[in-house]
């Protein structure tokens, strides 16, 4: 079954620094990639996506993401962290005929 | 101009009441969903709806029925509310004909058993 895997639980990040959120996938083929952030009371908003073509995708927010088959990876990164990107970082899988499967989540704190 | 709109926003029961959540979209979508997120933030499906027709049902107490009118509307009826029914739950829509293109949340109905 596939399944998706956030290491890191929370992650603490001075305003201004550089930020990387990683994500595992375990599927047989490419799945469709995403990653979704929810701010604190708030439903979920799709900062990019992944199905093919280039492997640097870019999204919203200044937020991109590097699919790495090789090593089922698909790492979220911001070069230049705001107090406003404080909130929850959703990974999630899609496969053709089943619903979207989320990891964990990972909690984002910016500290000034 | 809210793309999935969820009602209540909060809601706050006793235990072994019944209720409902209402989700309706304007995307033109044929494919809706529930979720549930757990006190640890974990996003688990529940049920998913193509064209009024249930084709996802995870491992769900059958007290959850879900109710879909038209391919616009995927309701949530909840019988005999428990403690650990208390969660925050997202409608979604998405289009089945675009896989990859993700799903469009609404902003939750925080449900409350006391």
């Amino acid at each position: 079954a596939q399944s998706v895997t956030q290491p890191d639980i929370h992650i603490t990040v001075s305003e201004g620094a550089s930020l990387e959120l990683r994500c595992n996938y375990s599927y047989g083929a490419t799945p469709y990639l995403f990653w979704y952030v929810q701010s604190p009371g708030q439903g979920l908003q799709l900062l990019l996506k992944y199905f093919s073509g280039d492997t640097l995708v870019q999204g919203i927010k200044g937020f991109e993401a590097e699919f790495k088959r090789s090593q089922s990876s698909f790492n979220l990164r911001k070069p230049s962290v705001h107090w406003s990107d404080a909130a929850e970082y959703f990974c999630a899988v899609e496969q053709a005929g089943t619903a979207l499967i989320f990891g964990k989540g990972t909690t984002l704190s910016v500290s000034s | 101009d809210t793309a999935v709109s969820q009602t209540p926003k909060y809601l706050v029961t006793q235990m072994g009441n019944d209720k409902s959540i209402k989700c309706e979209q304007n995307l033109g979508h044929d494919t809706m969903y529930w979720y549930k997120q757990d006190s640890k933030k974990f996003l688990k499906i529940m049920f998913s709806y193509n064209n009024k027709e249930l084709i996802i049902n995870e491992t769900v107490p059958n007290r959850f029925s879900p109710k879909s009118p038209d391919k616009a509307h995927l309701n949530l009826h909840i019988n005999s509310l428990e403690l650990g029914d208390s969660a925050v739950y997202f409608c979604a829509s998405s289009q089945a004909d675009r896989a990859g293109y993700g799903y469009t949340f609404g902003s939750g109905t925080r449900l409350t058993v006391v």
